[in-house]
């Protein structure tokens, strides 16, 4: 079975500018969450969705937004961007199986903002 | 305070050593932890969940939980060069958000 893949694997952008960052979950998981990981934070909890719908948010502004596909694949949006959005942005699917929930990761795309 | 927090560390041991990684959760009605591991430019991968009620083993790896301290602790016999990597320790949250621990990075040396 693949992997969660995530596109693009890095990113360079200047402050003020969007971008968009796609997941393609595992095949069969519904639902996939974002997490925001840096040095000083360390995983944040951005938001998840579970078919098409989010059912969930983090702390984050209003500029991190994001949706599902109703093939399950996810993509979020990041709008005016700030020296600080600089991370490694997670996206990670999961069975939603209702007990011993697992999140599985893709590998990350790395966001530097300059 | 944060749902869980755990040592930065970083942690660095010799080839063969026992290893300890550590971390508390502030929450009594957590039930089920789980430890990651991060190589170098990659995202988590799942080694080990286990519940509030004890320990789990697999393999040179045991997972275990002190309920009365909420200590979680997950610990490495005969740890190689290849256990270098960053571990993370997890526990689910309300509405399928996961808390997760800071992270603490482990180098294993040959």
């Amino acid at each position: 079975k693949a992997g969660v893949t995530q596109t693009p694997r890095y990113l360079i952008k200047t402050r003020g500018q969007q971008v968009t960052l796609s997941c393609s979950p595992i095949s069969g998981h519904r639902s996939v969450s974002w997490y925001q990981q840096t040095p000083g934070q360390g995983l944040q909890f951005l938001f998840e969705y579970f078919s098409e719908t989010q059912r969930n948010k983090g702390n984050f502004p209003g500029r991190f937004s994001g949706r599902q596909f109703s093939n399950s694949r996810s993509e979020m949006n990041v709008s005016t961007l700030e020296l600080g959005d600089s991370a490694l942005y997670l996206c990670a699917s999961s069975p939603n199986q209702g007990f011993e929930e697992k999140l599985f990761f893709g590998s990350g795309t790395q966001l530097s903002v300059l | 305070q944060k749902e869980v927090e755990q040592d930065p560390g970083p942690l660095s041991v010799p080839e063969g050593a026992i290893v300890s990684l550590n971390c508390t959760y502030s929450n009594s009605a957590f039930q089920y932890f789980m430890w990651y591991r991060q190589y170098s430019r990659k995202g988590p991968e799942l080694l080990m969940y286990t519940y509030s009620s004890g320990n789990k083993e697999d393999g040179r790896f045991t997972a275990q939980v002190d309920k009365s301290s909420k200590y979680i602790s997950l610990f490495i016999r005969d740890s190689q060069p290849s256990d270098s990597a960053t571990y993370l320790c997890a526990t689910p949250g309300p509405g399928n958000q996961f808390y997760f621990g800071t992270g603490t990075s482990l180098t294993v040396i040959p």
